[in-house]
């Protein structure tokens, strides 16, 4: 079976402090990624999805940035954080052209506070 | 106007009610369409996945879609207070959107309560 891993939890970070999010996925191969952020009271905002190695795409202009260095990892990063940029952050994976690939399976969640 | 409309509620009902949530949608091209469970502070769970119109059936869960009148439902039958959790609903128009990845478009969430 399928499990997707986020870490870390819980972080509090300063403004203008860096930031790495990481995700992994276990148990399929080339799986399409996604990062998302949900604010409180909000829906989900998609920021970045990866159709393969290497490749990302942004959905939303902003100081975040992502990365895909092997098949089942992907990376939420930032060099400078800002205090909009607290909140719970979603890493989700769906499954290869040929699967399913409209279903999408989320992480536990990484919760950011920048203060 | 939001592409997928979701009334954010709270909604509160007592154990063993029937429950019915619902989401409105204004794209057209639309075919997938999903419902996510999330519990506070968790990631959410997809609990429905559905192809077009018609209804799907999961024990005490059943999504239903209306394509005419762009209107989708999940209800959930003999609520437990483990149903208490926000209900995500999701839509993706597939290949026909324009994208090869299914880009997923999310309501706001209702937040469910149940009291025993």
């Amino acid at each position: 079976s399928q499990t997707i891993h986020q870490w870390p939890a819980t972080l509090v970070q300063p403004v203008g402090s860096p930031l790495s999010l990481e995700c992994t996925v276990e148990g399929t191969s080339n799986p399409n990624l996604y990062w998302y952020r949900q604010a409180a009271g909000r829906g989900l905002q998609l920021l970045f999805y990866s159709v393969g190695i290497g490749q990302i795409s942004s959905e939303v202009p902003q100081n975040l940035s992502a990365s895909r260095p092997q098949d089942r990892q992907f990376i939420l990063s930032s060099k400078k954080l800002l205090l909009s940029d607290s909140g719970f952050y979603l890493c989700a994976w769906s499954p290869p052209p040929g699967g399913r690939r409209y279903e999408q399976y989320f992480g536990p969640g990484t919760r950011l506070t920048v203060t | 106007q939001k592409e997928v409309e979701q009334d954010p509620g709270p909604l509160s009902v007592p154990e063993g009610a029937i429950v019915s949530l619902n989401c409105t949608y204004s794209n057209s091209a639309f075919q997938y369409f999903m419902w996510y469970r999330q519990y506070s502070r968790k990631g959410p769970e997809l609990l429905m996945y559905t192809y077009s119109s018609g209804n799907k059936e999961d024990g005490r869960f059943t999504a239903q879609v209306d394509k005419s009148s762009k209107y989708i439902s999940l209800f959930i039958r003999d609520s437990q207070p483990s149903d208490s959790a926000t209900y995500l609903c999701a839509m993706s128009a597939g290949n026909a959107g324009g994208t090869s990845y299914g880009k997923l478009t999310f309501g706001q969430g209702t937040i469910l309560t149940v009291h025993p």
